[in-house]
C-alpha cells in the first residue's frame, strides 16, 4: 500500500449538489493529481496541484475545482453534480512535478449520483 | 492530443496459457507504465519501463517497450487464477500527468 490516503470512501450525493474529497499525501510529496475513472473506463486526469497552485488541467469543466494546502493535502470540489460524474476518483501524490517522478495512488473514493 | 490503445479490451484465458496485451500509444513518451486493478479497488503499479527497448520481469508477467513502435507489451506466462483483474498501460505527457489505456479485463479460468 502506498502511504496516500483518500476520505471518504463512497458518498452518495443528488444531482445538482456539491461535494468535496479531500486526499492526504504521501510523506516528503509535494504534488497532488485527481483523475476521474468512469466504470469500465480508464482513469482521465482532472488536474494537478504543486505548492498549493494548479499545474495542468485535463478535460474537465471548471465546476470541479480544488485546492492544496501547506502540509500538500489536497481538495477535489465538484459543484452542480450531474449523473455522469458518478466513479471513482483517484488521487496520486509525487515528489515533483517532472515525468520522472512516479505517482502513487490513493485507495479511491467512490462517488454516485442519484 | 495523446491517444493510448491496449488490446484485447477482454481477455479470458485458461490456466497455464499464456498470452500478450498490447498498448500503443500516438506520441513520443519516454516513460510507460502498467497498473493492475482489482474491482473496487486502486491502482497497483507493476512496471515502469524508461527507455526504448526495457524489460522488466516480475513472476508470470513481463513488459517491455518498444518507443520506435510506440508499443508496449505486457506477456502473460502460465496464467493462474490470481492474475484475473484489469490491467492499465499509461503513457507519461507534460509533467507528470499520465494518459491511460481504456484497461484490458483479463479472466483467468481454471
Amino acid at each position: 500500500e502506498t502511504g496516500v490516503t483518500q476520505s471518504p470512501t463512497h458518498l452518495i450525493k443528488t444531482r445538482g449538489q456539491q461535494v468535496t474529497l479531500r486526499c492526504s499525501s504521501q510523506s516528503g510529496h509535494n504534488t497532488v493529481s485527481w483523475y476521474q475513472q468512469a466504470l469500465g473506463q480508464g482513469p482521465q486526469f482532472i488536474f494537478q496541484y504543486y505548492r498549493e497552485e494548479e499545474n495542468g488541467r485535463g478535460n474537465f469543466p471548471p465546476r470541479f475545482s480544488g485546492l492544496q494546502f501547506p502540509n500538500y493535502s489536497s481538495e477535489l470540489n465538484v459543484n452542480a453534480l450531474e449523473l455522469d460524474d458518478s466513479a471513482l476518483y483517484l488521487c496520486a501524490s509525487s515528489r515533483g512535478t517532472g515525468g520522472w517522478y512516479e505517482q502513487y495512488f490513493g485507495p479511491g473514493t467512490r462517488l454516485t449520483v442519484t | 492530443e495523446l491517444k493510448v490503445e491496449q488490446n484485447p479490451l477482454f481477455l479470458s484465458m485458461q490456466e497455464g496459457k499464456n498470452y500478450t496485451i498490447y498498448c500503443n500509444y500516438s506520441t513520443t513518451s519516454d516513460r510507460l507504465y502498467w497498473y493492475r486493478q482489482d474491482p473496487g479497488k486502486s491502482l497497483e503499479s507493476l512496471f515502469v519501463l524508461l527507455s526504448n527497448g526495457a524489460v522488466k520481469q516480475e513472476g508470470r508477467l513481463m513488459a517491455s517497450l518498444d518507443t520506435k513502435a510506440r508499443l508496449s507489451t505486457l506477456h502473460i506466462t502460465a496464467a493462474v487464477h490470481d492474475l484475473s483483474a484489469t490491467y492499465f498501460c499509461a503513457v507519461k505527457t507534460s509533467g507528470s500527468r499520465l494518459t491511460f489505456g481504456e484497461g484490458t479485463q483479463l479472466t483467468v479460468n481454471p
